[in-house]
């Protein structure tokens, strides 16, 4: 089955204790992305990839760090989690690095920081 | 940089209804997708509309671009209740390669 898959799907941790939150998608698509999404301000990108190695800057990226070593992993590390970082959050992939296809999102992951 | 804004935030309707939601956006575009997300899930691709588009259809949703008010509407017709969920529209901007999402319309169909 095509697929994003996140883990974990629920997460709760401590103020400054690093985590990493994985991402995969089985579809070879080009692009992958990570959002986040607070109640009363929609979905806000954080990270995308346009390919392997190839790493930019969202809307919001203060506190994250991303890579893509390979085409299909593309995971999301808090280095310093802090409580402004409670978020669902959310991978998604597309076919090309236009937006000439639909996204396909994964689950989500709901983050808890204490 | 939130591009796209639904209106309204909720609707409430009977099944059977119909259900119109409406996005505007502020820059100019390539194209204009719609998702669903039900509750705390990941969204669901429903539609996706060409700037040179006017409306496309899938199944009992229809969707209209007007560029020139930068607007789109999400129509879905004989609402069920497998319906409720929250709407998305998502925009990228000529030149860029991502899509930014509203903050979408929750939509509630009452069995």
């Amino acid at each position: 089955e095509a697929q994003v898959t996140q883990n974990p799907r629920y997460l709760i941790t401590v103020t400054g204790k690093k985590l990493t939150v994985t991402c995969s998608q089985n579809m070879n698509h080009e692009y992958m992305s990570w959002y986040r999404q607070d109640p009363g301000l929609g979905l806000r990108q954080i990270y995308y990839s346009m390919n392997v190695e190839v790493t930019d800057k969202g809307d919001v990226p203060e506190g994250y760090k991303v890579s893509r070593k390979e085409k299909r992993n593309f995971p999301l590390i808090l280095e310093s989690p802090s409580p402004n970082q409670t978020s669902l959050y959310f991978c998604a992939s597309s076919l090309d690095t236009l937006t000439n296809y639909g996204y396909t999102f994964g689950s989500g992951t709901r983050l808890t920081v204490v | 940089s939130q591009q796209g804004e639904e209106d309204p935030q909720a609707l409430s309707i009977q099944e059977g209804e119909n259900a119109t939601m409406n996005c505007s956006y502020k820059t100019s575009i390539n194209n204009l997708q719609w998702y669903r997300q039900n509750s705390g899930r990941g969204l669901v691709h429903l539609i996706l509309i060409r700037s040179n588009e006017r409306e496309k259809h899938s199944g009992r949703l229809r969707v209209t671009l007007d560029t020139s008010k930068k607007s789109s509407s999400l129509l879905i017709t004989a609402s069920r209740a497998a319906d409720t969920a929250s709407y998305f529209c998502a925009t990228d901007k000529t030149g860029a390669n991502n899509l930014f999402f509203g903050t979408g319309t929750r939509l509630t169909v009452i069995p």
